[in-house]
């Protein structure tokens, strides 16, 4: 089984719509972190976590949201989606180290039309 | 700010010839930089990283980089590509708050 896991795997909706990404990890890790992937400009910071009471806005926070329900488990909402945040969404694990390797999930292909 | 470039969009090379990705970076401190490779679909898969100590640092895949201060570059090199070397190159720097480069796209001649 796959240790760090996203749902869903690919999603069609519509401007306007609210949108939630759910990761989970096996991995016991406390760091979680949501990027977006767009091509020509690799992957952004979305928002990332430390621990379950610590959240963090990364270098492209406006327009989402995190839960971090667990150590397990961290999601992103899009409140009201809109065309521009169509893009490849991944969810990333690591050790508390800095130097921690991230571990990252397969991804989610999110489609706002 | 800290800030990764990487400024070859796409290269391709043939089987069995060298390879060099390059890579700049702008960190105000001693950097902690990374590889990572994603195949087409996949999420990304860690190559290697430097964080102190020796400049040269081994990856996996027989992949290595060599980190230049002066220049401030990593680069990412292999001496001999195999056809499963063709995916996409990210080059990163920080440490929790990380920055990705743009990547390289690297396509494989038979």
């Amino acid at each position: 089984d796959a240790d760090v896991t996203q749902t869903p795997r690919n999603r069609i909706t519509k401007t306007g719509k609210r949108i939630m990404l759910e990761c989970s990890q096996t991995k016991g890790h406390d760091r979680m972190y949501w990027y977006r992937q767009d091509p020509g400009l690799g992957l952004r910071l979305i928002y990332y976590s430390f621990d379950v009471k610590d959240i963090n806005k990364g270098e492209i926070s406006d327009g989402y949201s995190v839960s971090r329900q667990a150590q397990a488990k961290f999601s992103l909402s899009l409140e009201s989606a809109i065309p521009n945040q169509t893009a490849l969404y991944f969810c990333a694990t690591s050790g508390t180290d800095s130097t921690d390797t991230q571990y990252f999930g397969p991804g989610t292909r999110l489609t706002v039309l | 700010a800290q800030s990764v470039t990487q400024p070859d969009i796409h290269i391709t090379v043939s089987e069995g010839a060298s390879l060099e990705l390059r890579c700049n970076y702008s960190y105000g401190a001693t950097p902690y930089l990374f590889w990572y490779v994603q195949s087409p679909g996949q999420g990304l898969q860690l190559l290697l990283k430097y964080f102190s100590g020796d400049t040269l640092v081994q990856g996996i895949k027989g992949f290595e980089a060599e980190f230049k201060r002066s220049q401030s570059s990593f680069n990412l090199r292999k001496p001999s590509v195999h056809w499963s070397d063709a995916a996409e190159y990210f080059c990163a720097v920080g440490a929790g708050d990380m920055r990705f480069g743009a990547g390289t796209r690297l396509t494989v001649k038979p």
